[in-house]
């Protein structure tokens, strides 16, 4: 009875470094979406699939940032070039109709 | 721009001192209304959808409520294990969510 997982569930890495992040949707669940979770700040959106397709990307950033979901399951959230301003949570959900499920996210700290 | 504001920041209740939080809305075409809980170093746990103004639901000693401007979460005579953050977030027709920046109630046995 698999929930949302993300791996890793903390990552440590250097400014100027790259990083990747995972996602493992609930099965069959259509939709993935990425956010974003500051400190004492609800979740931002970043990317929504719909699909193997990014249906909709206006949160991500800047060009540092993007996401790939090859197969329409596993999620990849690809940073390049850290800053310290990236550190923060990094939450995943999956939705089949409109409720959306969240993983347990991976801290990001960029040093 | 679809934004959600959330009150009080902070809630402190002592057990069985029941209370309410408030989650006001503005958005374009709202698809529906949700309130998750989160405990610290989890990530959000769905517990509500509302689609429409004057629909109510309930969990245990949890109700929402909707009208065309604020969501109200209602915690009935709380207990420790209710002590969380509790998120609400507005749904458009894009299928993003806007977060509130949650309210952290914290119940003292």
């Amino acid at each position: 009875g698999a929930g949302v997982s993300q791996t890793p569930s903390n990552k440590v890495t250097e400014k100027g470094k790259y990083v990747e992040l995972r996602c493992d949707p609930i099965s069959g669940h259509t939709a993935l979406y990425w956010y974003r979770q500051s400190l004492g700040q609800g979740p931002e959106f970043l990317i929504y699939f719909q699909g193997t397709g990014a249906a909709d990307d206006s949160g991500l950033p800047n060009d540092r940032f993007f996401a790939v979901r090859p197969e329409g399951s596993v999620s990849t959230l690809k940073i390049q070039r850290t800053e310290r301003g990236d550190s923060a949570v990094y939450l995943c959900a999956s939705s089949l109709l409109s409720e959306e499920f969240f993983g347990p996210g991976t801290r990001l700290t960029v040093l | 721009e679809d934004q959600v504001t959330q009150s009080p920041e902070a809630l402190r209740l002592q057990e069985g001192e029941s209370s309410s939080l408030n989650c006001s809305y503005t958005v374009s075409g709202l698809r529906g209304l949700f309130w998750y809980r989160q405990d610290p170093g989890k990530g959000p746990e769905f517990l509500f959808t509302l689609y429409s103004a004057g629909e109510e639901k309930e969990k245990e000693r949890l109700k929402a409520t909707l009208t065309k401007k604020e969501s109200f979460l209602h915690i009935t005579a709380p207990k420790p294990e209710d002590s969380a953050t509790y998120l609400c977030a507005s749904g458009s027709n894009d299928y993003k969510l806007s977060f509130g920046a949650g309210t952290t109630v914290t119940v003292r046995a």
